[in-house]
């Protein structure tokens, strides 16, 4: 258990719909990452958010959006929803702004959103 | 475009084979590499990899960077049923926050 916990663990909707996705970080962690994976494709990075401010975007659709709260929780916010949307939404949290000075990014166990 | 390539895709072995997967990248701003095990869902962290030809190693895996020629490996020796996985490589570049992935490579180990 990574400690990060994602909400739901499945949704299933429709086209057009819209779906918010829930992440809270590890105790005492500060940034929150958000990533895609689709059946074939590898994670692509959305969104990175840190004590509350973005910090950095990824190849995240205009369709989309995401905030980070007060008490640091997440909400990735996907509307308008098309098939090609179906994938497994990972987020993920590391202490400070930047993970990669250890490596440590811990995983959440994701929300798998089916569009039908 | 950065990217990270990753081989092979898939592959099946018996227990107590010894297996080598494959990174390589093209990256703009490298500072580091970085190697997940994906189990059912929740990719962990295995190495972090910064500097040429110094292998990283935990158990029975090991890992090792190459700066000059942009790959790394990954070696997993004497395999057991619990190393069936997917295993991402990523990369980390020196601007920016986002990590790179790659498609991961599929190992599952049969008894």
């Amino acid at each position: 258990d990574s400690g990060v916990t994602q909400t739901p663990k499945h949704l299933i909707t429709a086209t057009g719909q819209r779906v918010t996705l829930r992440c809270s970080p590890r105790s005492g962690d500060l940034s929150v990452y958000w990533y895609q994976q689709s059946l074939d494709q590898g994670l692509q990075f959305l969104i990175q958010y840190y004590n509350g401010e973005e910090r950095a975007k990824g190849n995240i659709l205009e369709r989309f959006s995401a905030q980070q709260f007060p008490d640091l929780h997440s909400e990735l916010n996907l509307s308008s929803l098309e098939l090609g949307d179906s994938a497994l939404y990972f987020c993920a949290s590391s202490v400070g702004a930047q993970a990669a000075n250890t490596g440590e990014l811990f995983f959440g166990e994701g929300s798998r959103l089916t569009v039908l | 475009e950065d990217k990270v390539v990753q081989s092979p895709l898939s592959l099946v072995v018996h227990e107590g084979d010894t297996v080598t997967l494959n990174c390589s990248y093209e990256v703009t701003n490298f500072r580091s590499l970085l190697w997940y095990k994906q189990e059912k869902k929740a990719p962990t962290f295995l190495f972090m990899l910064t500097s040429s030809g110094i292998e990283k190693k935990s158990g029975r895996l090991s890992s090792i960077l190459d700066k000059k020629e942009l790959f790394s490996i990954l070696n997993i020796t004497a395999t057991q049923t619990g190393d069936s996985a997917v295993y991402l490589c990523a990369v980390v570049r020196t601007y920016g926050q986002n990590f790179v992935f790659g498609p991961g490579t599929r190992l599952s180990v049969l008894p």
